[in-house]
């Protein structure tokens, strides 16, 4: 049971900021956030996790809610490599993922 | 540094045989996890290996097993194969006290 809800797909422009949401109404206080993206015929990547505060890396930001019933994955500026499916994860164990079904992001050019 | 390597990439059985894929985890790195994905799904988690013990369990029936080696590498065994066991199957290494599981580019399963 993933319990997260997320949009089955989302188009951007390349070049564009993109927002992808999450939600997580369910989520215990100690349940870490996870993203994850997986390209046409490969395993997934990490792209970020996080726990209570926003947290930014070399790939993306993680917005989380103050509630922390939902977060958002921003991708700064889409390249037609950021063609994926994006996965967004609650998990409390270490390398236990529940994954749900994704977003599939389209990036046109 | 090495990455997750799995093999075979590709394999076709036969409905009622036995299968063994392999998994070398990334240098370092002492947890493995075995996912499966069908066609148009998110991964589902099979199980989960620490220091060569099975460490968490999805709802996978007993004929998925495996096995952690002292190198850290890890087999999943399938015994009587179905059909709706063709999948991709993903293994996927973890650091120690890290949070970010690295996964290997999967073995796809064709049952026929």
């Amino acid at each position: 049971d993933a319990k997260t809800t997320q949009p089955n797909s989302m188009e951007s422009n390349e070049e564009e900021p993109v927002h992808l949401p999450c939600n997580h109404s369910t989520i215990s206080g100690t349940d870490y956030i996870h993203w994850y993206r997986q390209l046409p015929s490969q395993g997934p990547e990490y792209v970020i996790h996080g726990l209570t505060s926003n947290v930014n890396n070399r790939m993306a930001s993680l917005a989380i809610a103050e509630d922390r019933k939902s977060s958002t994955l921003i991708l700064h500026r889409a390249t037609l490599r950021d063609a994926a499916v994006y996965y967004c994860i609650r998990g409390s164990t270490l390398g236990r993922l529940y994954f749900g079904r994704g977003t599939q992001l389209t990036v046109w050019p | 540094e090495t990455g997750v390597t799995q093999s075979p990439t590709h394999l076709i059985k036969t409905r009622g045989q036995q299968v063994t894929l392999r998994c070398s985890s990334q240098s370092g790195h002492n947890t493995v996890s075995w996912y499966q994905q069908a066609l148009g799904q998110g991964p589902q988690f099979i199980f989960q290996y620490y220091r060569e013990e099975e460490n968490g369990r999805g709802n996978f029936p007993p004929r998925f097993s495996g096995l952690q080696f002292p190198n850290y590498s890890s087999e999943l065994n399938v015994n009587a194969l179905e059909l709706d066991d063709s999948a991709l199957y993903l293994c996927a290494s973890s650091p120690p006290l890290g949070a970010e599981a690295f996964f290997g580019q999967g073995t796809r399963l064709t049952v026929v």
